[in-house]
C-alpha cells in the first residue's frame, strides 16, 4: 500500500512570508493528492488538491506542485497570515484498489504576527 | 448547507465498556469513511462504505471494532470491550463517490474524542 512522508513537522514563518511543506509518496500509481488543514477540536478541511494529470494547481495564495518522477508533492502558501496557522496534512490514496486515504504525520504551521 | 455531523463529540468509557459512535454524512453522499486519529498523528483509515455496502474494512484494528450503515445514510462505529489503546479521535468523512476520473474530496466531521479510563 501507499506510504506518505511529510516534512517538516513544525514550520514557523513570519507573517507575510511564504511557507512550503513537502510530502513524498511510494506508489507510482497514486493519482490524487489532497492537502488538508486541521484546527484544534475540528475535523480536517480540504485546502487544495491535485490530480496526477497536472503538475501544478493554484488557488489565490495557495498552490500545490506535483513531481511524479520524484514522487513528491508540495504545498506553497504565499503572503501568510496568522489565520493560516493550523496543522496541515498531505494525503494520497491507500492504493491497491482501496478508496480511503493515507495521511502524512502533519506539519504544525505557525505564522508569527 | 449542513456538513458531516458526529455524536457524541466526547465520550469517556471505562475499560471493558462498549461504545457506539454515530456519523451523519452530507445528504446524497454515497461514500462514507471512518478514520482513527491518535494524538499528534494524521488520521488512519478504518473502513469504507459505498451506500450500505461495507467495501473495505481492512483498517479495523481488531474484531472488537464493527461498523454499519444499514440504510446507506447514517453510520455507526461500535467498539466492544474498549481498551486504553482505543483512546483517540474517531473521524467520519463522506464524499459523492469515486467517478471514473478518480477520488473526490472527502468532507470530514468534527470527530468524536474517545477516552478510555
Amino acid at each position: 500500500g501507499e506510504n506518505v512522508e511529510q516534512h517538516p513537522s513544525t514550520l514557523s514563518v513570519q507573517e507575510g512570508d511564504s511557507a512550503v511543506i513537502k510530502c513524498t509518496y511510494s506508489d507510482s500509481a497514486s493519482n490524487y493528492f489532497p492537502w488538508y488543514k486541521q484546527e484544534l477540536g475540528k475535523g480536517p478541511q480540504l485546502i487544495i488538491d491535485i490530480r496526477s494529470n497536472v503538475g501544478e494547481k493554484k488557488d489565490q495564495r495557495i498552490a500545490v506542485t506535483l513531481n511524479k518522477t520524484a514522487k513528491h508533492f508540495s504545498l506553497h502558501i504565499t503572503e501568510t497570515q496568522p489565520e493560516d496557522s493550523a496543522v496541515c496534512f498531505c494525503a494520497a490514496p491507500l492504493g491497491g484498489g482501496a478508496d480511503g486515504l493515507t495521511f502524512g504525520k502533519g506539519t504544525h504551521l505557525i505564522i508569527q504576527p | 448547507g449542513a456538513g458531516v455531523s458526529q455524536s457524541p463529540r466526547y465520550k469517556v468509557a471505562k475499560r471493558g465498556q462498549d461504545v457506539a459512535l454515530r456519523c451523519d454524512p452530507i445528504s446524497g453522499h454515497v461514500s462514507l469513511f471512518w478514520y482513527q486519529q491518535a494524538l499528534g498523528q494524521g488520521p488512519e483509515f478504518l473502513t469504507y462504505f459505498q451506500n450500505e455496502a461495507q467495501l473495505d474494512k481492512s483498517g479495523l484494528p481488531s474484531d472488537r471494532f464493527f461498523a454499519e450503515r444499514p440504510e446507506g445514510s447514517v453510520s455507526t462505529l461500535k467498539i466492544q470491550r474498549t481498551q486504553q489503546e482505543d483512546s483517540a479521535v474517531y473521524l467520519c468523512a463522506s464524499s459523492l463517490g469515486q467517478p471514473a476520473g478518480g477520488p473526490r474530496e472527502q468532507y470530514f466531521g468534527p470527530g468524536t474524542r474517545l477516552t478510555v479510563t
